[in-house]
């Protein structure tokens, strides 16, 4: 079966560097991943969709890529600030389904 | 315009019992789908309902069941809830499905006793 991992349960970064998450996937390349981010206590919010024939994604200070070969996509927001902290969530398609990673919380410290 | 609404927001029920959560969509929405999440295991994939159709499901029992109206909003069930059911249920509408922007709700907490 299809499975999606996140490598990191929790990490901290300071406030101004470069916040790279990782995304690991096994078996077939998906023919999408998708990334979210989750608040405590809110629904998670959609942030980008990166296709198999994508290498990378960026929308403003985010970044997404998409490595077949190494079966990983890779997040990564730049100029972080504290109000980025909160879990994000990598899925992937698969299996007639979507499968989301466990998550990684993300502390961007003053 | 509105998001995703799900009612209700909280549920205490008993063992045994089942229960019906809603989900109204963003409207122009066709696709609705149900995730359940928990501490333990994450977000999981329930089911997608696009246009009245069961289009995708994920591996959860029988007892999890779902419909969707004509106008697009949703409903999901349970029946014979189990401890192990209590949990956040989260719903998420897009326009065309999985592969587009998905819009989740507040999720419904539900705690079974």
């Amino acid at each position: 079966s299809q499975k999606i991992e996140q490598n990191s349960e929790a990490l901290n970064i300071q406030e101004g560097k470069t916040a790279t998450l990782t995304c690991n996937y096994t078996n077939y390349s998906p023919a999408y991943l998708q990334w979210y981010r989750q608040d405590p206590g809110r629904g998670p919010v959609f942030l980008l969709l990166i296709r198999e024939n994508e290498k990378e994604k960026r929308k403003e200070r985010l970044k997404v890529t998409f490595d077949t070969t190494l079966k990983q996509s890779l997040f990564h927001i730049t100029a972080s600030q504290p109000a980025d902290s909160a879990t994000y969530l990598c899925a992937r398609e698969g299996d007639d389904k979507i499968i989301f990673g466990k998550g990684t919380r993300l502390h961007i410290l003053p | 315009k509105a998001g995703v609404t799900q009612t209700p927001r909280y549920l205490i029920k008993t063992r045994g019992q089942q229960v019906t959560l809603s989900c109204s969509p963003i409207s122009g929405h066709r696709s609705v789908s149900w995730y359940q999440q928990t501490p333990g295991q994450g977000l999981q994939f329930l089911f997608e309902y696009f246009s009245e159709t069961q289009r995708n499901k994920g591996n959860f029992p029988g007892r999890f069941s779902g419909r969707q109206f004509s106008n697009s909003r949703s409903e999901m069930n349970v029946s014979t809830l189990e401890l192990g059911d209590s949990a956040l249920y989260l719903c998420a509408s897009s326009r065309e499905g999985l592969d587009t922007e998905a819009f989740f709700g507040q999720g419904t907490r539900l705690t079974v006793v």
